[in-house]
C-alpha cells in the first residue's frame, strides 16, 4: 500500500540530545513537509522540501534541520538549540509542489517528549 | 496578521446533524481545507473549496462564502467515529496553508 510512514511513533529525550525523526513516502511524490502541532494551536510548517536536494525554511525552523538526498525521505533532526521541543511532529508529502494547491497525505506523526 | 477562528470544542448526538464552522482573515486567498484528525492520528483529507457554494461529499458536506471569510463543514447522520478534530485550512496567496486550531467533536449515544 502507497502511504507515509513516520518513525519512531513515540520518543523520549533528555534535554541536550539531538533526536532524529524518520519519514518515508512511496507515492512518487515530489514535496515532503514536516509539520509541528501543539494542543491549541494549528499545524505550523517547519521545513518543506520540493525536490531532492533542496529544502526550505517554514515559520518555524529554527533549532531543527531537515535533508532531501532522496525522493522517499525526509528526516527531521530537532536539535539540542530547539528550546521547546516536546511535541507532536506530522510528516507529509503531496503530488503538487505547494501545500496549498492539492491534498496533503500525512504520516501517523511522532510524539517527541523531553525529559 | 492571518487568522483562522474555529470552535474549539463541539459536542453532538449519535445521529444527528452537526455543523462546524470557519472564518478566517488572510492575506490572498486560493481555497480552503478541510482535515479530519482522530487523536494521536493522522490529520486525512474531507474537501476542497475555492469557489463559493456547497460541495456534498456523502454524509459530509462543505461550505464556502469568500466575501464573508467563512465556511462550515456540515456532517449528518453522525456515527461514534465522527469523534475526531476537524482542522480547518486556508491557502493564502502564495499557496501555503495557514491553519485553524481545529474543533474537537464529541459524539454522544
Amino acid at each position: 500500500d502507497g502511504g507515509i510512514t513516520q518513525s519512531p511513533k513515540y520518543l523520549f529525550r533528555k534535554e541536550g540530545q539531538n533526536v532524529t525523526l524518520s519519514c518515508e513516502q512511496n507515492l512518487n511524490h515530489d514535496a515532503m513537509y514536516w509539520y509541528r502541532q501543539d494542543p491549541g494551536q494549528g499545524l505550523r510548517l517547519i521545513y518543506y522540501s520540493q525536490i531532492v536536494n533542496d529544502f526550505q525554511k517554514g515559520d518555524i525552523a529554527e533549532g531543527y534541520s531537515v535533508s532531501r538526498e532522496k525522493k522517499e525521505s525526509f528526516p527531521l533532526t530537532v536539535t539540542s538549540a530547539q528550546k521547546n521541543p516536546t511535541a507532536f511532529y506530522l510528516c507529509a508529502s503531496s503530488a503538487n509542489r505547494d501545500p496549498g494547491t492539492g491534498e496533503l497525505f500525512f504520516g501517523e506523526g511522532s510524539r517527541l517528549t523531553v525529559l | 496578521g492571518q487568522n483562522i477562528d474555529q470552535p474549539t470544542e463541539m459536542t453532538a448526538t449519535e445521529g444527528a446533524i452537526v455543523q462546524i464552522n470557519c472564518t478566517y482573515q488572510t492575506s490572498g486567498f486560493n481555497g480552503l481545507f478541510w482535515y479530519q484528525q482522530h487523536a494521536g492520528e493522522a490529520p486525512t483529507f474531507l474537501s476542497y473549496n475555492v469557489l463559493d457554494g456547497l460541495e456534498e461529499k456523502g454524509r459530509f458536506s462543505s461550505f464556502l462564502s469568500r466575501s464573508k471569510g467563512y465556511s462550515y463543514l456540515l456532517l449528518k447522520e453522525l456515527q461514534m467515529k465522527d469523534s475526531a478534530s476537524y482542522l480547518c485550512a486556508v491557502s493564502d496567496s502564495n499557496y501555503q496553508l495557514i491553519w485553524g486550531a481545529g474543533t474537537k467533536l464529541i459524539i454522544k449515544p
